[in-house]
């Protein structure tokens, strides 16, 4: 079983729609939640973390957090051409970072 | 600032050779990381080193040793390669445990 999953999608949305993406995780004592962004050939970028359940918000992207159903999600706003890639939700418990295989999100002009 | 700097970006290896990733950062992060990345896995930790003079493994661990040579260096060590490492290994580092990672720009590693 994979500890922490994403659908690999590819996901595509039209420029200007909301872009869902989702992370359920198995290791309930978990703390700390990420969002990373990887574009082809790049390494990974931090974008979004989470550390307490509900929602946080920066710019045009919103990280939700529910510890209970062990389900972490990312929305991105207003999406542009410039969103797509793939992304990379990951749990960690102090040093332990466990990555989901990563989301293809692909935005339409 | 440089952030997380790896050398080599590149390296083919025949099987049974040897080779160290170097991985240095100027962010003053106690905590440093080693991945590989393999389509349709995700990033799978190998070692990290919480703090200078300390490492641990990870997830995948054998076949591979490190160095924690200081607080700014973290190198990683294939003994002898298998074409199973082949992969694109990242180094990451972070503050603390908990905290979100900065990544180097990777090392593509091919086994033949």
């Amino acid at each position: 079983q994979k500890e922490v999953e994403q659908n690999s999608g590819p996901l595509s949305v039209p420029e200007g729609a909301i872009a869902s993406l989702n992370c359920t995780y198995s290791d309930r004592v978990s703390q700390s939640f990420f969002w990373y962004r990887q574009y082809s050939g790049k390494s990974p970028e931090l974008i979004m973390s989470i550390y307490s359940n509900g929602d946080k918000e920066d710019g045009r992207f919103t990280a939700q957090l529910n510890k209970a159903s062990q389900y972490v999600s990312l929305l991105i706003r207003d999406s542009q051409p410039s969103d797509s890639a793939t992304y990379l939700c990951a749990v960690a418990n102090n040093n332990d970072m466990r990555f989901g295989a990563g989301t293809r999100l692909t935005v339409k002009p | 600032n440089a952030g997380v700097t790896q050398t080599p970006k590149f390296q083919v290896l025949k099987t049974g050779q040897s080779m160290t990733l170097q991985c240095a950062q100027d962010m003053n992060h106690n905590s440093m990381y080693w991945y590989r990345q393999d389509p349709g896995m995700g990033l799978r930790l190998i070692y990290y080193s919480a703090s200078e003079g300390t490492t641990d493994k990870g997830e995948v661990p054998n076949g591979y040793n490190v160095s924690r040579l200081n607080k700014r260096e973290f190198s990683l060590r294939l003994e002898s390669a298998a074409p199973s490492q082949t992969s694109v290994y990242f180094c990451a580092s972070s503050e603390a445990g908990g905290r979100g990672y900065t990544f180097g720009s990777g090392t593509r590693l091919t086994v033949v």
